[in-house]
C-alpha cells in the first residue's frame, strides 16, 4: 500500500457526460500528479499540482482540468466524454515538487459507453 | 525533452532463470531513473530508482539495475525468476526542472514467468 488512495475504483458513463475524480496524497505529501494508462498511449503524464498550484503540464486536453484543496487532496474533472477517455487514471504524489520519487495509487479505471 | 525506450514488450523466462528487462534513456541533462512494476489490476509500485549516487543500485524483491551513462541505459535484472515475477515492468527518467516534475515512462514490458 502505496499511502496514495483513488476514489472510485471503476466508473462507467456515457459520451458526453462528466465525471470526477479524487485523490488523497500520502501524509505529509505536498505534491500530486495526474496520469492516464490506455493502450495505445501507454502512461502519459497529465498534470502535476504542488501545495495548491499547478507546476506542470503534459498532455492534457482542453476538457479534462484539476485542482488541489487546501487539504492537499486533489480532484481530476473530465468533460465531454469520448470513447478515447477509456483509460485508467493513477494519482501519484511526492514531498517536493522536483525529482522526489512518485508513489502511485491503486488508479480509477474509467469506461466511457 | 526526455524519453525512454524498453526493448521487448514482453518476455518469457523460466522459473529461476535470469531476468534481463532492458531500458535506454535520452536526456539531455544528467537524469533520474527508476523502475516500476504494476500487477494486474494494480498501480505502479517503486522497484528502485537512480539519483547519481551508485550506479549499481538495488531494489526490492531481489531486483537491481544498473546505470550506464556511457550507453545510455538503465537496465533491469534478476538472478533468479520466482513465479510472483509476473508483472508488467515500466522504465521511467525524470530530470530536475524548475517548472516541475514529471516521469516519462517507456512502454512496458510484459514477464511471463514459466514454471
Amino acid at each position: 500500500d502505496s499511502g496514495v488512495t483513488q476514489t472510485p475504483k471503476h466508473l462507467i458513463t456515457a459520451t458526453g457526460q462528466r465525471v470526477t475524480l479524487r485523490c488523497s496524497p500520502r501524509s505529509g505529501d505536498l505534491s500530486v500528479y495526474w496520469y492516464q494508462q490506455s493502450l495505445d498511449q501507454g502512461l502519459q503524464f497529465l498534470i502535476q499540482y504542488y501545495n495548491g498550484e499547478e507546476r506542470a503540464k503534459g498532455n492534457i486536453l482542453e476538457r479534462f482540468s484539476a485542482q488541489q484543496f487546501p487539504d492537499l487532496h486533489s480532484e481530476l474533472n473530465l468533460s465531454s466524454l469520448e470513447l478515447g477517455d477509456s483509460a485508467l487514471y493513477f494519482c501519484a504524489s511526492s514531498e517536493g515538487r522536483n525529482t522526489d520519487t512518485q508513489y502511485f495509487g491503486p488508479g480509477t479505471r474509467l469506461t466511457v459507453l | 525533452a526526455q524519453s525512454v525506450t524498453q526493448l521487448g514488450s514482453h518476455v518469457s523466462v523460466s522459473e529461476g532463470a535470469l531476468v534481463l528487462l532492458r531500458c535506454n534513456y535520452s536526456s539531455s541533462v544528467p537524469p533520474y531513473l527508476f523502475w516500476y512494476v504494476q500487477y494486474p489490476n494494480q498501480g505502479l509500485q517503486l522497484l528502485l530508482k537512480y539519483t547519481s549516487a551508485a550506479t549499481l543500485v538495488k531494489g526490492i524483491n531481489g531486483f537491481e539495475a544498473e546505470f550506464k551513462k556511457s550507453e545510455t541505459s538503465f537496465h533491469l535484472t534478476k538472478p533468479s525468476a520466482h513465479m510472483s515475477d509476473a508483472a508488467e515492468y515500466f522504465c521511467a527518467v525524470s530530470v530536475f526542472k524548475a517548472a516541475g516534475n514529471k516521469l516519462t515512462f517507456g512502454g512496458g514490458t510484459r514477464v511471463l514467468v514459466k514454471p
